[in-house]
């Protein structure tokens, strides 16, 4: 499967700030990657689908004002989190969509997360 | 809207048992279900991903099934080890395209050794 990177690992901001975290496709072309928030005790909740060379497509109740998305190439989609507030405090996940050929058929592949904290 | 249900929520067994998870959804038109392995603090491996036009998938000495009309997946863990304790989740995409995917919360999984 595809292999996935997120950077930062964590990250501790203060209420206000802003803060960008990046998802690299290491091994392959992803015209879609999708990002995700995981609050404590709970499921994986779909935030967005970035598309590449187009505008993100964002989930019902999700600020796209407050969620920005780029997806400049076939490797590399940001999340930046603007004006953060503690109630921002999550796991924020990537994952790339394997597309229709080879082994992988519509297969998400998922980066190791992105822990932030707002203080 | 696509609901997805997983039971029990959490289990404890001596290593060396079989186990069955479960995993449900309302809506069957789903286009594929993909069951998922994430480690405390750490993203998700993908364990198995099922078509719907599938009724099972395996890899080693897990299997899951699908049975899409009824809305219910479950995963087989045969001869589990120490090494299996983990939070699985379930994961269906609701169209062929590149299309999110709805999760379950999880069942947490410890085994003893």
């Amino acid at each position: 499967g595809a292999v996935v990177s997120q950077h930062p690992s964590w990250v501790i901001c203060k209420s206000g700030t802003s803060v960008k975290i990046e998802c690299r496709s290491l091994d392959f072309q992803a015209t879609t990657m999708f990002w995700y928030r995981q609050f404590p005790k709970q499921s994986l909740m779909l935030m967005a689908t970035s598309n590449e060379g187009s505008k993100a497509t964002y989930e019902q109740g999700v600020e796209k004002d407050k969620f920005l998305i780029n997806h400049a190439s076939l490797t590399l989609s940001t999340l930046t989190v603007t004006s953060a507030h503690p109630e921002d405090s999550s796991f924020y996940i990537c994952s790339v969509h394997s597309g229709t050929a080879g082994k992988s058929y519509n297969e998400q592949f998922f980066g190791p997360g992105t822990r932030l904290t707002v203080l | 809207k696509q609901e997805v249900t997983q039971i029990p929520a959490a289990l404890s067994v001596p290593e060396g048992e079989n186990l069955v998870l479960n995993c449900s959804f309302t809506d069957s038109a789903i286009y594929n279900l993909q069951w998922f392995r994430q480690d405390p603090g750490k993203g998700l491996t993908s364990l198995l991903l099922i078509q719907s036009s599938q009724r099972e998938q395996t890899s080693g000495r897990l299997n899951a099934s699908l049975d899409k009309s009824s809305g219910r997946s479950t995963l087989y863990i045969a001869a589990s080890q120490p090494g299996d304790s983990a939070t699985y989740l379930c994961a269906v995409r609701r169209s062929g395209g590149a299309d999110g995917l709805t999760f379950g919360k999880g069942t947490h999984l410890i085994i003893q050794p």
